[in-house]
């Protein structure tokens, strides 16, 4: 079936415009992660979606940045008044039930550029 | 202190050639899982192989292995018979305790095949 897609791929952006991301998980996965890739490092976790449980956003770096998923389907990740340290690709990947065995599936990204 | 170290930024192997890439972590948990991904310049991260805490046989995919020795807390990643596709970004990740969901990652380390 289908894998996780990303929109858009690549988005250029102004320093103190707001940005949208949207995450398309794979059909049936009820958990849904965020993670952040700065330019040659390692991914940092984000927020996480499982179910109609409350998302964990302990890795939200500030209340400019907040994520919505409706049900178990598409995620929007919104990065309010950007700031050129929000230059990054952002991850998102789904899991079928959320634990600590589960296989996490990534999306090819969005790569974002705050000018 | 860091959770995953990746301590060879870069590496080259020769086509045909086997190659070990590099992975230790730091948990005090008991249970936990270790997984490898592959990022190619794409930016798509591919699930590798995973290793559970408890799981006494060493994991293999295909051409991929995990070298498990937990007392020295290493989880290297053997690639046989490398292949020029194989070059890409090779990340180590983990996730600590039976109810944990986010991965770790270490900072990644660049596989070059020469031909």
């Amino acid at each position: 079936g289908a894998g996780v897609s990303q929109s858009p791929s690549n988005k250029v952006t102004e320093k103190g415009k707001d940005v949208e991301l949207r995450c398309d998980p794979i059909s049936g996965h009820t958990a849904l992660y965020w993670y952040r890739q700065r330019l040659g490092q390692g991914l940092e976790f984000l927020i996480y979606f499982q179910g109609n449980s409350a998302p964990d956003k302990s890795g939200l770096p500030s209340d400019r940045f907040s994520a919505e998923r409706t049900g178990e389907s598409v995620s929007t990740l919104t990065i309010q008044r950007t700031q050129q340290e929000d230059s990054a690709v952002y991850l998102c990947a789904s899991s079928l039930l959320g634990g600590s065995t589960d296989t996490q599936y990534f999306g090819p990204g969005t790569r974002l550029t705050v000018l | 202190a860091q959770k995953i170290t990746q301590t060879q930024p870069g590496m080259f192997v020769q086509e045909k050639e086997a190659v070990t890439l590099d992975c230790t972590y730091d948990t005090s948990d008991q249970s936990y899982g270790l997984f490898w991904y592959k990022q190619p310049s794409s930016g798509e991260m591919i699930f590798l192989i995973y290793q559970g805490s408890y799981d006494e046989q060493n994991a293999t995919e295909g051409r991929y292995s995990l070298n498990f020795q937990k007392a020295r807390k290493s989880a290297n990643l053997v690639i046989s018979a490398s292949q020029l596709g194989d070059s890409a970004m090779y990340f180590c990740a983990m996730r600590e305790g039976w109810s944990s969901y986010k991965l770790i990652f270490g900072s990644g380390t660049r596989l070059l095949v020469r031909p």
